[in-house]
């Protein structure tokens, strides 16, 4: 079975050091995978996405993700976090062949002055 | 312009009782998604139309559940029998097509709380 699994349900970080959110995938397939952000409440908005093109995908707002094949991960980075940065993250799969998205139990991000 | 909608915003509701909660997508979008999303969890996938018919419903918990597009616009998630446990924040999000990797834009969600 496709999943997600984000590694850490916390992240702290100070402000202007770098971000890293992890999430690892399970897939016999090539998966199509995604990082969306959630803000306090606002709407669910998508960062980036990884559909089998190049590897190193870089998304909105400074945030990028690898795929690593080898590893079965897909981790979030950002080279300097800033506030406005705090939120929380989901690593997302999308079942080969379906339509259905499978999301993972989320990270969420504090961002330290 | 205008994002996708979603009411009402809260909805409280006795144990038992049927509710009904809305979704306007986005104009032109003919992909729509309905999520269930409990507390500290992600979001859990329900329902998938494209056009007026539902694609894909595997996720929909048990047959109290049921949505409708029947225009091919608006959705409407309906649940009938309320039980204590359906108690979450329900999303509704909706894409440019049916492709499958197209950017799904969210509501800001239905909070549903059943006594």
């Amino acid at each position: 079975a496709q999943s997600v699994t984000q590694l850490d349900s916390h992240v702290s970080v100070s402000e202007g050091t770098p971000v890293l959110l992890r999430c690892n995938y399970s897939s016999s397939y090539s998966p199509s995978l995604f990082w969306y952000v959630q803000h306090p409440n606002k709407g669910l908005q998508l960062l980036l996405k990884y559909t089998s093109a190049a590897t190193l995908v870089k998304g909105i707002n400074g945030f990028e993700a690898e795929f690593k094949k080898s590893e079965t991960s897909f981790h979030l980075t950002k080279p300097s976090a800033h506030m406005s940065d705090a939120a929380e993250y989901f690593c997302v799969v999308r079942i080969s062949g379906t339509y259905k998205y499978i999301f993972g139990t989320g990270t969420r991000l504090k961002v330290l002055a | 312009g205008a994002g996708v909608s979603q009411t009402p915003s809260n909805k409280v509701t006795e144990k038992g009782k049927y509710v009904e909660l809305r979704c306007d997508p986005i104009s032109g979008h003919t992909a729509l998604y309905w999520y269930r999303q409990s507390l500290g969890q992600g979001p859990e996938f329900l329902i998938y139309f494209q056009g007026t018919g539902a694609a894909d419903d595997s996720g929909l918990p048990n047959d109290r559940f049921f949505a409708v597009r029947p225009e091919g616009s608006v959705s409407t998630l309906k649940i009938q029998r309320t039980e204590r446990g359906d108690s979450a924040v329900y999303l509704c999000a909706s894409s440019l097509s049916s492709g499958g990797i197209d950017t799904q834009y969210f509501g800001p969600g239905t909070r549903l709380t059943v006594l």
